[in-house]
């Protein structure tokens, strides 16, 4: 148990649908990421949000859109995927300026595949 | 430009130590770190090392940076097949001190 919880753990959706990914962190971080994971593939920082401010948007394309209600909640809202958006999404949480040898606290990740 | 490489695969006989190589490209990283992902999990950060540190050992660790040629290394001694994992090598950029920047990970297999 991490501290950072994961929802829903796999998904399978249609190319035309809308559904959201859902990360919550009780460790009272002020700093959440999306992270995509797919095989033999670096792992992909997707968006980081910062005191609940966006502060990187690794050109990533419009049809993932990040949410950041507040510091313990981080949504990934995702619409009109294509098959190669199948992969590992990975939440995790840090104390902002994590370079100071700061540690990412990850969930277990929410598996997505796209028909 | 901002890379880290890995090799994907690594197999080695329990009791024997593992050895996981890394190659970062951006000469102005601060922190060096080796993440382990055990299987339906996350990542867990397991060590990590300052730029300006050859070595650094903890227990059945030891990470060894080679600054000049950029390279990375975790050698696990003594396996055992709770070591099998993948291992993500990482950089924190000066230039962005909320962005680390992960390899692909080493897929490590014990072989009994």
């Amino acid at each position: 148990e991490t501290g950072v919880t994961q929802t829903p753990r796999h998904l399978v959706m249609g190319m035309t649908n809308k559904k959201s990914l859902k990360c919550e962190q009780h460790l009272g971080h002020n700093a959440m990421y999306w992270y995509k994971q797919s095989a033999k593939k670096p792992l992909e920082l997707m968006f980081v949000y910062s005191l609940e401010e966006r502060v990187e948007n690794n050109s990533v394309p419009s049809r993932f859109s990040p949410e950041c209600p507040n510091s313990s909640h981080l949504f990934l809202h995702l619409h009109t995927l294509q098959p190669e958006d199948s992969a590992l999404y990975l939440c995790a949480s840090s104390q902002a300026d994590v370079g100071a040898a700061g540690e990412l606290f990850f969930g277990e990740g929410s598996r997505l595949t796209v028909l | 430009g901002e890379d880290v490489e890995q090799s994907l695969f690594l197999s080695v006989r329990e009791g024997d130590s593992s050895v996981i190589n890394c190659t970062y490209t951006d000469s102005s990283s601060t922190y060096l770190y080796w993440y382990k992902q055990e299987p339906g999990a996350g990542l867990q950060l397991l060590t990590y090392i300052f730029s300006n540190m050859d070595m650094k050992q903890d227990q059945r660790l030891t990470v060894l940076l080679n600054k000049k040629d950029k390279h990375l290394s975790l050698r696990i001694a003594d396996t055992q097949t709770g070591d099998s994992a993948i291992y993500f090598c990482a950089e924190t950029l000066y230039s962005s001190a909320s962005k680390i920047i992960f390899g692909s990970g080493t897929r490590l297999s014990i072989r009994p």
